[in-house]
């Protein structure tokens, strides 16, 4: 596809349930970061991999978040027993390379409610 | 604790005037600095950056005016249309140092453009 694409675009959750968040990003970009938009507020970094290695899980926060990109393109995200707070837009950006400051390139996001 | 701010939430203007969107940074190794723009249900789509080496980055009807000393940035819009109407987000990251390449951003100023 031309952009990051991800899904599912909405998801409701029940507390306690898992989640998994999927992310396509740009073909051949070797950046891929995740990140937690709360309404009213700023994207919040959660990780970022390079290539299929994950670099930095700094943000991610707690241990019932995990992400993984096994192959190096597609991204999974996983919440575990999912909590209220939890509810918020999770984005995911690819960019082309490391080391050189480049855009990222954002999807659509996943709208996360927890009920 | 937050090291990229944007005090004013909202800013509204007229068409064919200027929008000028302020942030200001804490953290003096910020290096480069993003502005994304952002639409409803959409992902943030990146508009313009710049460099701490350089005080000035122009592109179409958009600039970014640097004050490093200042620890303080400005996005001009000249002159403005009803579509620049969305959020816009300031951005910045630190030198690549093998580990990441995190985007800290602001929590966002809510343009709108009048006809």
């Amino acid at each position: 596809g031309a952009g990051v694409s991800q899904s599912p675009r909405y998801k409701v959750a029940k507390r306690g349930q898992d989640v998994a968040l999927r992310c396509d990003p740009i073909s051949g970009h070797v950046s891929l970061f995740w990140y937690q938009q709360a309404l009213g507020q700023g994207p919040e970094f959660l990780t970022y991999f390079q290539n299929e290695a994950q670099l930095d899980k700094s943000g991610l926060p707690s241990d019932r978040f995990f992400a993984e990109r096994p192959e190096g393109s597609v991204s999974t995200l996983k919440i575990q027993r999912t909590q209220q707070e939890d509810s918020a837009v999770y984005l995911c950006a690819s960019s082309p390379s490391q080391g050189l400051h480049t855009e990222a390139f954002f999807g659509q996001g996943t709208r996360l409610t927890v009920v | 604790d937050q090291q990229v701010k944007q005090n004013s939430p909202s800013l509204s203007v007229q068409e064919g005037r200027i929008s000028i969107l302020n942030c200001d940074y804490t953290n003096s190794m910020f290096d480069y600095f993003l502005w994304y723009k952002k639409y409803p249900a959409e992902g943030p789509t990146f508009l313009i950056s710049i460099s701490s080496i350089k005080d000035k980055n122009e592109d179409g009807r958009f600039t970014v005016f640097l004050n490093k000393s200042a620890k303080h940035l400005s996005l001009h819009i000249v002159p403005s249309q009803p579509g620049d109407s969305a959020v816009y987000f300031c951005a910045a990251s630190e030198p690549f140092q093998g580990g990441s390449e995190k985007l800290v951003f602001g929590k966002g100023t809510k343009l709108t453009v009048n006809p």
